[in-house]
Order: structure tokens, then sequence, then C-alpha cells
């Protein structure tokens, strides 16, 4: 079954600084890979995916994020904090065949120093 | 495109009662997923249906909770009788085969007194 961790619940960086939050996935073979973001008392919205092909994914808002398979991770970037980051964020992994259920990770809570 | 739509956004109810939950799916979408989120347990996918037949309900936590599709644009999830663990905020996603993310809807923030 696949599974993803979120390292670090909550994070906080300065407005304008490099945003970085961690998730590694755990699947016998490598996944569809996701990032989704949840604004306070609002649905999920997708950030990003990872499917096939290249490997540095670029989404919404200026994210994004690289596969490496070598290392089991999907690590979340963005170069320059704004205050509109503030917000919960959720990796989430499906398998490839047979299943279309997502499994979420903890999520990370990233706070933005003005 | 109109996007999952859930009702009601919130739902106050007392201990005992009976509470349904609404979703939409995003027409053409063939996929719907009913999720629960609070704080200690983060984002639980409680069952997932394929066509309108439920795929695997092995997230819901009792007998108390049932869903049903009875048609390909509407879904429920009912708790009978609630509690006041029951409390959370209940998303509705729907995708494709094609799709590879699934959509999510507002939510509900259900809270049980």
């Amino acid at each position: 079954a696949q599974s993803v961790t979120q390292l670090g619940s909550h994070v906080s960086v300065s407005e304008g600084a490099l945003v970085l939050l961690r998730c590694n996935y755990s699947s016998s073979v490598p996944p569809y890979l996701f990032w989704y973001v949840q604004y306070p008392n609002q649905g999920l919205q997708l950030l990003l995916k990872y499917t096939t092909g290249a490997t540095l994914v670029k989404g919404i808002n200026g994210f994004e994020a690289e596969f490496k398979k070598s290392e089991t991770s999907f690590h979340l970037t963005k170069p320059s904090a704004h205050m509109s980051d503030a917000a919960e964020y959720f990796c989430a992994v499906r398998a490839l065949f047979g299943n279309e259920k997502l499994t979420f990770g903890t999520g990370t809570r990233l706070t933005i120093i003005p | 495109d109109a996007g999952v739509i859930q009702s009601p956004r919130h739902e106050v109810t007392e201990m005992g009662q009976e509470v349904t939950l609404r979703c939409k799916p995003i027409s053409g979408h063939d996929y719907l997923f009913w999720y629960r989120q609070t704080m200690m347990r983060g984002l639980e996918l409680l069952i997932y249906f394929n066509n309108n037949v439920p795929i695997d309900d092995s997230g819901m936590p009792e007998d108390r909770f049932s869903a049903k599709m009875p048609n390909a644009s509407f879904s429920t999830l009912k708790i009978q009788p609630s509690e006041p663990r029951d409390s959370a905020v209940y998303f509705c996603a729907s995708t494709t085969g094609a799709n590879t993310e699934a959509f999510f809807g507002q939510g509900t923030r259900l809270t049980v007194v």
C-alpha cells in the first residue's frame, strides 16, 4: 500500500525566503504524487502533480516539486514566499494501476513571517 | 463547470440525531470519494465509488456510517445516530479514470453537540 510522510507539521519562513516542504513516499513502484493546498475554511486545491516524464514539476502560484526516485521524495519548493502562501499543504500518493484513491500525508501548516 | 458541490456547508446537530451530508460530483466523473478531516487523524478516506458502486468502504469507522450513490450525479453520507466524536469536516471529491488527481468540494463542517 502506498503512503506518504510529511516532515514537519509546522513550518515558518520569512516573506521573501525560500519555502521547502518535505514529502517522502513509500511504494513498491513509483506512484503518482500530488501536492494540494488548503486555505482556511476551504476545500483542497491541486498545486501540482507528478505522473510520468519530467521529474521537475511546476505548479500554480510559483511552486514546484521534484520527483527523486532514489530518495523516494517529492519535496515542494518556492523561491520566494509571499504572505498569501500561508495555508496548509498536503502531499498525496496514488497507485499507477488499479486503485484511484488518494492517500494523504498529515499536512504541513506554512506560516509566513512579515 | 461548477465543481464538486457539497451541502450543507455547516451542520450543527444534537447527539443521537441523524445527519445526512450531500454531494454532487463533477459531471462526467465516475469516481466519487468521501473523506473526513480532523485535527487528530488528518484526512481519512471513508469510502469511494466507481460508477455508483462502492469499491472500498474499509475506512468507514462504524456501522453508524453509511453512504449511497443512487445515480451518477448524487451521493449521500449518513450518520445515525450521531456522536460528538463525529464532529469533523467531511469532504467529497470526484475524478475520472483518465484524470490522476481528485477534485474536492468545499466540505461540510459537522458539529455534534
